[in-house]
């Protein structure tokens, strides 16, 4: 189904690179949101952006970029900043920011 | 601090038998609060929140802001219901928060 796709599903990264990580949503929601997911820790605020061209850092924003160009769009960005990037990344999207989440299915970086 | 805490990581029970996954919270404000699941190989989807007080699946919860709890009730699991559980909690006091717990894992046996 639609909704929210996130991609790739699983991503590699060499030390020292930069990678992106594609979010889409299809929902017409203003708010979309960066979590990442480590074993045991639950699920960790990277970034949220409640209006295109509009974003906040979240708990975690160390070392990570997005952009929000469009409604639809939010890519997040890795960069080489941040020290430990092995982990499960997950989009959502919402119709306002203390509402409901919408999730995607995830991508999982691993660095090589 | 601003948090949510799941205190069992896993929980088992048989089928039939009654469940109540734990949720306590610190929030200095009204928060909103969720609980949201992840059934295997599926995406992380809302299962109720606090303000619709509707049963979803079977499950209640209810808010009590005394004891900073809210508890996930069900009192017959079906083995349907295995799958992760999350607490979460959004608020605008201060800065704006959307707090997930730790999550716990229902098991339920046949």
């Amino acid at each position: 189904d639609g909704g929210i796709t996130q991609s790739p599903k699983y991503l590699f990264r060499k030390e020292g690179q930069n990678v992106t990580l594609s979010c889409e949503q299809n929902l017409n929601h203003d708010a979309m949101y960066w979590y990442r997911q480590d074993p045991g820790q639950g699920l960790r605020l990277i970034y949220y952006s409640q209006i295109v061209n509009d974003f906040q850092k979240g708990d975690i924003a160390e070392g990570y970029s997005v952009s929000r160009e469009k409604k639809e769009s939010f890519p997040l960005t890795v960069t080489s900043a941040q020290k430990n990037p092995t982990a499960f990344y997950l989009c959502a999207s919402s119709t306002g920011w203390v509402q409901p989440q919408h999730f995607g299915d995830g991508t999982r970086l691993s660095i090589l | 601090a601003q948090r949510v805490t799941q205190p069992e990581k896993l929980l088992s029970v048989f089928k039939g038998a009654p469940v109540e996954l734990k949720c306590n919270y610190s929030y200095s404000g009204s928060p909103e609060l969720f609980w949201y699941v992840q059934y295997s190989r599926q995406r992380l989807q809302l299962l109720l929140r606090h303000i619709s007080r509707e049963s979803i699946k079977g499950f209640t919860a209810d808010l009590n802001k005394g004891e900073t709890s809210f508890h996930l009730k069900k009192p017959f699991a079906q083995e349907e219901d295995s799958a992760m559980y999350y607490c979460a909690l959004s608020g605008t006091s201060g800065t704006y928060k959307y707090i997930f717990g730790t999550g716990t894992r229902l098991k339920v046996l046949a």
